[in-house]
């Protein structure tokens, strides 16, 4: 039973422009989330989170925002860079144990 | 090193062998798990530690998988019988402890394969 979904297996977006990765929860017990960036042969790499508690929080380039009434997040990165290509991961944890969405490939083109 | 450590990076071995994977994980994290992601699959949670103790193994697939942690530090995830369904990604995290606000910290994996 897949309780964080990432329903856009792909994403192409020009350089200097806005992504946007969209993630749906179904578990109302998860209270913190997080997104993970990942190169291939690499583990994933913590990129930003939120608790449930927020609605926004920014890190540079990188804006998390939740909906909790809808199970909604999302990550922009603004602007987008090439270095920025790579499979993105939403993840939802209700204590310790990190439930992972199925990501989301990112390509910025030139 | 700064990250958390996985050895060995690669392991091939015939069905059956027995394999231990390790994990070392950022000096002064309490917290430390398992996870797998098999081909065209997600990442799957196997157990998680907190110090020497497993409170949950609720992921570990069979009793052929056993893991332990000593000293609070180095964790040893071990596959007895191999089978082919083993093949994976096996992941190792840490985070300084559980709850809101403490993110888990990944090592690069070892990319076990079963023949």
């Amino acid at each position: 039973d897949q309780q964080v979904k990432q329903n856009s297996p792909s994403l192409s977006v020009q350089e200097g422009r806005i992504s946007i990765l969209n993630c749906d929860y179904t578990n109302s017990m998860f209270d913190y989330f997080l997104w993970y960036k990942k190169y291939p042969a690499e583990g994933p790499t913590f990129l930003i989170s939120i608790s449930s508690i927020k609605d926004k929080n920014e890190d540079g380039r990188f804006t998390v925002f939740l909906n909790k009434s809808a199970k909604h997040l999302s990550l922009h990165i603004v602007p987008s860079q090439p270095g920025d290509s790579a499979v993105y991961f939403c993840a939802a944890s209700d204590e310790y144990k990190l439930s992972f969405g199925a990501g989301t490939t990112v390509t910025v083109r030139a | 090193g700064a990250g958390v450590s996985q050895s060995p990076s690669n392991k091939v071995t015939e069905k059956g062998k027995d394999v231990e994977l390790r994990c070392d994980p950022i000096s002064g994290h309490t917290a430390l798990y398992w996870y797998r992601q098999s081909l065209g699959q997600g990442l799957e949670f196997l157990i998680y530690f907190q110090g020497n103790s497993a409170p949950d193994k609720s992921g570990l697939p069979s009793d052929r998988f056993s893991a332990e942690r000593t000293g609070g530090s180095v964790s040893t995830l071990t596959i007895q019988r191999t089978q082919q369904e083993d093949s994976a990604v096996y992941l190792c995290a840490s985070s300084y402890n559980t709850g809101v606000n403490q993110p888990q910290h990944f090592g690069d994996g070892t990319r076990l394969s079963i023949l």
